[in-house]
């Protein structure tokens, strides 16, 4: 069975600050590993997604995650975060057929 | 392009009453679609999946159900609500070309909560 963890619920983070969310799943063979924000009362947006090659992938508004198989983790990170970055974050895990697993997920702050 | 469609936005219901939630997906064919709800401090969680009209795939055991009378229609449905059904409800569609499926797009979502 496949299964995401995200240990931190709640993260809050000064702005220009950098960020890191952590990420781990369970899945019996190559994961599609993904990560979402939901702004408040929104729908899940894609910020970036890993399949297979390089293990440190690049997304859209200046977020990077890096897959580590060793230590089954797909970590969410910014250099410095925005107030507009005041979201919930989601890990998801899947394959090709987007039935995705997805953690708890992970609330972050900005503060002034 | 591609759009999905979800409706309502909010909606509140007294338990023991019926639920219907719609969705729609437009600018594609042949889509898979999905039905996720976020229950309260919880992730996501998959509770139907469809390949194709009248192909559904109950990924949970639930108090809801799934119908797809259309291509890019699915619809969730439950005779009688319970309170254990509020939650946010999303509705989700991939391009069924495995060749050409980059990831899943969601809908706004409904927020559903039973009293």
């Amino acid at each position: 069975a496949q299964s995401v963890t995200q240990p931190d619920i709640h993260i809050t983070v000064s702005e220009g600050a950098s960020l890191e969310l952590r990420c781990n799943y369970s899945y019996g063979a190559t994961p599609y590993l993904f990560w979402y924000v939901q702004s408040p009362g929104q729908g899940l947006q894609l910020l970036l997604k890993y399949f297979s090659g390089d293990t440190l992938v690049q997304g859209i508004k200046g977020f990077e995650a890096e897959f580590k198989r060793s230590q089954s983790s797909f970590n969410l990170r910014k250099p410095s975060v925005h107030w507009s970055d005041a979201a919930e974050y989601f890990c998801a895990v899947g394959a090709y057929d987007y039935k995705l697993s997805f953690g708890a997920g992970t609330t972050v702050t900005v503060r002034a | 392009s591609q759009t999905i469609h979800q409706w309502p936005a909010t909606l509140v219901q007294p338990v023991g009453s019926p639920l219907s939630l719609e969705c729609t997906v437009e600018g594609t064919s042949n889509p898979n679609l999905y039905w996720y709800r976020q229950a309260a401090g919880r992730g996501l969680q998959l509770l139907f999946y469809s390949v194709g009209i009248g192909q559904i795939s109950s990924e949970v055991p639930q108090n809801l159900s799934a119908s797809r009378p259309q291509d890019r229609q699915f619809i969730l449905s439950s005779k009688k609500l319970l309170l254990s059904d509020s939650g946010f409800y999303l509705c989700a569609w991939s391009v069924r070309d495995r060749a050409l499926n980059t990831e899943a797009f969601f809908g706004q979502g409904t927020r559903l909560t039973v009293v």
